[in-house]
């Protein structure tokens, strides 16, 4: 199993679709989980971090399965301003080993 | 404010060039990482710092060298080694592991 691997996309949902990304991890100790948000060709930006079994921001949430190694970030109500590459990220073992998925690119149509 | 500076934005050298990119943070934090970015591609982790003085390579270190000598900074110089060296650079800082990246606008480097 790659260390850290996710649903490679592209998904292209329409507006106001609920649409779901998956993240796989090899390492069973990490503790913390990140998922960031990219635009093309800028900085990843966080959006959500993730240290027990899940997290809620308004349309976005992220649940964590430990006992099968992954964690998902669900967008409910999609806009057009979701249009983007979604990244999971992982620490390896150490915490201070910060490895990333290679981004979900998801597009959202009016 | 504080934050992450990367400088310059954009950067060109000749193949067989050493090229540093800087990276500067005043957030305080002791870890600081190097990626690269390929278009398309997700970021691949060059070299990682938890503390002055100590670095530890990544999955791409060769071809890479950085330097730690100070907090704040966490330069990074391509060297002429690198088969491939024209990509999107992006430094990161976090307190702790338990804590979420900060990042830099990142550096484009292009090598003809």
């Amino acid at each position: 199993r790659k260390e850290v691997e996710q649903d490679p996309g592209p998904f292209n949902v329409p507006e106001g679709a609920t649409v779901a990304f998956n993240c796989t991890y090899s390492n069973s100790a990490s503790q913390s989980f990140f998922w960031y948000r990219q635009d093309c060709r800028k900085e990843p930006k966080l959006l959500m971090s993730v240290y027990s079994s899940g997290n809620e921001d308004g349309r976005f949430t992220a649940q964590l399965n430990r006992a099968s190694q992954y964690i998902s970030l669900l967008i409910r109500d999609s806009k057009l301003s979701d249009s983007a590459t979604y990244l999971c990220v992982v620490p390896l073992y150490n915490n201070n080993d910060m490895r990333f998925g290679a981004g979900t690119r998801l597009t959202v149509k009016p | 404010d504080g934050g992450i500076t990367q400088s310059p934005k954009y950067l060109f050298r000749k193949e067989g060039q050493n090229v540093t990119l800087s990276c500067e943070q005043n957030l305080n934090h002791d870890a600081m990482y190097w990626y690269r970015q390929d278009p398309g591609q997700g970021l691949r982790l060059i070299y990682y710092s938890q503390i002055v003085n100590d670095f530890q390579k990544g999955d791409i270190a060769e071809g890479y060298s950085v330097s730690r000598e100070k907090k704040e900074s966490f330069p990074l110089t391509v060297t002429s080694a690198q088969k491939n060296p024209t990509a999107f650079y992006l430094c990161a800082s976090s307190p702790t592991g338990d804590s979420p990246l900060h990042f830099g606008n990142g550096t484009r480097l292009t090598v003809t």
